[in-house]
């Protein structure tokens, strides 16, 4: 199956600072690619989705100028948390779309955000 | 509305039990996809299966099992003589026309040696 790979995989940052996050799918062009955001002992919630040369389309309730998602190429996606508090500390998951199928998205494995 | 339920928060059985995960769906699309993850202590998210909304055929591989009922829009999975390392975090998510993944709050399965 296809790969889709993120890093890093585990950032510790200090408040206020931001950190950028990256997701590549390796072997497969991505149009669109989706970021989530998962608190402990909690499910995935979607924060945006990241289309390729186009602005991303964010969720309700998530802050657009504090999650920046850039999708430069059809195989980077970049989530960047600026201004990160305690609060934003939390695991991140990025998938990619598979164009050439009408459901497959491949997950990477994930960021675990520490902000002290 | 779509919606994904799963009501068991935490299960704990002992290893060699059976157990199933229940998954309860909410669509008015007539063309979606089901799937189970699981989720281990590493936190990245294992493929285990994917059903569309036109395949209610049942599916076993190895010791796991899924049950696809439209009837009452569920989507149950079984492990068989379960193991140690069965444990983990499983979630059922429901994808339809607008791509974008809909996940339960997930089931923690403990599997007590």
């Amino acid at each position: 199956g296809a790969v889709v790979s993120q890093h890093p995989s585990r950032v510790i940052c200090k408040s206020g600072t931001s950190v950028k996050i990256e997701c590549r799918s390796l072997d497969f062009q991505a149009t669109t690619m989706f970021w989530y955001r998962q608190f402990p002992k909690q499910s995935l919630m979607l924060m945006a989705t990241s289309n390729e040369g186009s602005k991303a389309t964010y969720e309700q309730g998530v802050e657009k100028d504090k999650f920046l998602i850039n999708h430069a190429s059809l195989t980077l996606s970049t989530l960047t948390v600026t201004s990160a508090h305690p609060e934003d500390s939390s695991f991140y998951i990025c998938s990619a779309r598979d164009p050439s199928s009408s459901y497959e998205q491949y997950f990477g494995p994930g960021t675990r955000l520490t902000v002290t | 509305a779509q919606k994904v339920t799963q009501a068991q928060t935490e299960i704990s059985v002992v290893e060699k039990e059976d157990v199933t995960l229940d998954c309860v769906y909410e669509t008015r699309d007539t063309t979606y996809y089901l799937f189970w993850y699981k989720q281990p202590p590493s936190g990245e998210l294992v493929f285990l299966i994917r059903r569309n909304s036109f395949d209610e055929q049942n599916e076993i591989s190895g010791r796991y099992s899924w049950n696809f009922q439209k009837s009452t829009s569920s989507f149950n999975f079984t492990i068989t003589a379960s193991q140690v390392v069965d444990s983990a975090v499983y979630f059922c998510a429901l994808l339809s026309g607008t791509y974008k993944y809909i996940f339960g709050t997930g089931t923690r399965l403990k599997v007590l040696a």
